[in-house]
């Protein structure tokens, strides 16, 4: 399967732990984004990478968010001292594009439940 | 704040329906639509993109409109099956051309 992967699948944390997501996207893709989803809600923009530049943080994304992508291969996002709030849907998408229409090819997505 | 608005929020038709979804967005700066697709326990996968005002495309029983001078598109699905039962998605690009501001998303339901 060369489609964009995520993992873990599902995540159930207690108020207050960190919790980490990985995003492998399509190994010739330069473009690479995370999105929150929630009940009743499209994605919503975390943050951008183009290689492994991050290039567009949401105003959303509180400083207990945090995302890398070194050498402009798999991308992580870690969410430290997690609240309730914080229970979504994370998706990764990624796309190959030098003009910006590229079209994004999504993951299954991390959900993630605090208690 | 750029704000992305789909109607309905759901839908419920018979199978063999047609059927038909409105996404409108800022008609300022506007670089691309899309339409994406996301069926339940998967993830979501692109339909369309369209880029110029008057823009059709389409896809087996599927096809979309763009209107960029009034910022809105429209998703029609001819004769729907019970396998197009999905949310629907738009995604607006400003013409910055880098991140994508989806719409709240249409829920399809089609009863066989």
């Amino acid at each position: 399967d060369t489609g964009v992967s995520q993992d873990p699948r599902h995540k159930i944390t207690k108020r207050g732990q960190n919790v980490t997501f990985r995003c492998d996207p399509i190994s010739e893709h330069n473009r690479l984004y995370w999105y929150r989803q929630t009940l009743g809600q499209g994605p919503e923009f975390l943050t951008y990478f183009q290689n492994e530049a991050q290039l567009e943080k949401s105003r959303l994304l509180s400083d207990r968010f945090s995302a890398e992508r070194p050498k402009g291969s798999f991308s992580t996002l870690e969410i430290q001292r997690t609240e309730q709030g914080d229970s979504a849907m994370y998706l990764c998408a990624s796309s190959f594009s030098r003009l910006g229409t590229g079209e994004l090819f999504f993951g299954e997505g991390s959900r993630l439940t605090v208690l | 704040i750029l704000n992305v608005e789909q109607s309905p929020q759901s839908l419920h038709v018979q199978e063999g329906d047609s059927t038909n979804f409105t996404c409108s967005f800022p008609s300022s700066n506007f670089y691309a639509l899309h339409w994406y697709r996301w069926e339940t326990a998967k993830s979501p996968e692109a339909l369309f993109v369209m880029t110029l005002n008057g823009d059709e495309k389409k896809k087996g029983r599927i096809s979309a409109t763009l209107n960029t001078k009034e910022g809105y598109s429209y998703l029609y699905i001819k004769g729907s099956q019970p396998e197009d039962s999905a949310t629907y998605l738009c995604a607006y690009q400003d013409n910055y051309g880098q991140n994508f501001v989806f719409g709240p998303g249409t829920r399809l339901s089609v009863l066989p």
